[in-house]
């Protein structure tokens, strides 16, 4: 049973094209977030949601949208989607307290022509 | 600013030698540090991570690091390096708090040569 599952693992698409990305962990973790790797491996969040309540909204472009369900889900849409939002895309759970650390997803690689 | 620098971009060593990485953060709180490792195509993986107690820390794969609070560094260590090691090595910071959020430093590539 994978922890923490993203779908799809691969995604190409044009420019203007809207996706989305979703996001399970059966962990029974609280607090979900997406981060964006980008070519030079940097890993940056975006958000992050406890409990299906939003708590971290980096300096995203409103264009990239999350949603939570439940605590189980996260997902991410973007639309009007830019070559710049290339990049991996990768989900991740922790408990309430970060000191146990995070549990990744596989990661989504984005390719926007 | 709440930072994290891995100076070294890229290491290689011969399989069998030891291994250092180093981490550095800057953080105004004490920090719950970490380090993650991530195989090619894949997610990462939490290989150690410190947050109170023993300075040294001992994780999965025969790795363990070591906080030092007066150099604000936590540098990840193997005695002896095999050729599955070769992958990209992240150290990470953060805090208890009700975000959660991880800064990560920019990663180090370990390459192992036979």
């Amino acid at each position: 049973d994978t922890a923490v599952s993203q779908t799809p693992k691969y995604l190409v698409t044009q420019m203007g094209n809207d996706k989305s990305i979703k996001c399970e962990q059966n962990l029974g973790h609280d607090t979900m977030y997406w981060y964006k790797q980008d070519s030079k491996k940097f890993l940056k969040i975006m958000f992050s949601y406890n409990n299906k309540e939003l708590i971290i909204n980096e300096t995203v472009p409103n264009r990239f949208s999350p949603k939570s369900p439940d605590k189980a889900h996260l997902n991410l849409h973007i639309n009007s989607l830019e070559l710049g939002d290339s990049a991996v895309y990768f989900c991740a759970s922790s408990q309430a307290d970060i000191n146990y650390g995070y549990t990744f997803g596989s990661g989504t690689r984005l390719t926007v022509v | 600013a709440q930072s994290v620098t891995q100076p070294d971009i890229h290491i290689t060593v011969s399989e069998g030698a030891s291994l250092e990485l180093r981490c550095n953060y800057s953080y105004g709180a004490t920090p719950y540090l970490f380090w993650y490792v991530q195989s090619p195509g894949q997610g990462l993986q939490l290989l150690l991570k410190y947050f109170s107690g023993d300075t040294l820390v001992q994780g999965i794969k025969g790795f363990e690091a070591e906080f030092k609070r007066s150099q604000s560094s936590f540098n990840l260590r193997k005695p002896s390096v095999h050729w599955s090691d070769a992958a990209e090595y992240f150290c990470a910071v953060g805090a208890r708090s009700n975000t959660g959020k991880l800064i990560f430093g920019q990663g180090t590539t370990l390459q192992v040569k036979p």
